[in-house]
């Protein structure tokens, strides 16, 4: 089965610095997607990125990016430039090929500081 | 607006009460999917909905029981709850059967339940 491993509870950041939130994963597959999602105390989970295994290529979103290290199976967002509206629960997950089915990871509470 | 409404947004009740969660998306999805959230814990899959058929309930207790009248609309009732069933419950919705859904899911801001 698939599992995905977030292994910083908690993380603080001084505005406008970067930080790096990690994730692994551990499948047999050879192609899946990954994903970050956001949630803020609003609770409403909110896309952030999505990276496709078969492409090399680390997917960007403004001022959003990801390390994606398909031989390490780590899958790393990289939130550059913080600001205060970025403090939110951030979750790693995992989807195959091919199914529909979402693993996910137990979340990283990101707070970022003035 | 995100697209996938969830109401109430919170809800107390006792372990003998009856009640209802209510989802729905206006993104023309045709599959919903039931996940429970608890502190420090993965979110739990709880039901899925493709085309409105039931195609996974993972072992939940069947004092949950849910029930997806049409493609838009997903409910879960609740019934003889227990504490540890105090969570937030997600709704979420996506394009099933196509690429659409290597897209990730859209989830609503789902309803706080506590259990007294």
């Amino acid at each position: 089965a698939q599992t995905v491993t977030q292994s910083q509870p908690e993380m603080s950041v001084q505005e406008a610095e970067t930080v790096t939130l990690s994730c692994t994963y551990d499948t047999s597959e050879n192609n899946y997607y990954l994903f970050w999602y956001k949630q803020p105390p609003s609770r409403q989970m909110i896309l952030v990125i999505r990276q496709e295994a078969y492409k090399q290529q680390n997917a960007t979103e403004n001022r959003f990016s990801v390390n994606f290290q398909k031989a390490a199976k780590s899958f790393s967002l990289k939130i550059s430039d913080s600001q205060l509206g970025d403090t939110a629960m951030y979750f790693c997950a995992f989807m195959s090929w091919s199914g529909n089915q979402f693993y996910f990871g137990t979340g990283t509470s990101l707070t970022v500081i003035p | 607006e995100t697209g996938v409404t969830q109401t109430p947004r919170h809800l107390v009740m006792g372990m003998t009460n009856k009640k209802s969660l209510k989802c729905e998306q206006h993104l023309g999805h045709n599959a919903m999917y039931w996940y429970k959230q608890s502190a420090k814990k993965p979110l739990e899959l709880m039901f899925v909905y493709s085309l409105e058929e039931r195609v996974e309930n993972n072992s939940v207790p069947s004092r949950f029981s849910p029930e997806c009248p049409n493609s838009s609309h997903l409910f879960l009732h609740l019934h003889t709850l227990q504490p540890e069933d105090s969570a937030l419950y997600l709704c979420a919705s996506s394009q099933a059967g196509t690429a659409g859904g290597s897209y990730g899911y859209t989830f609503g801001s789902g309803t706080r339940l506590t259990v007294v």
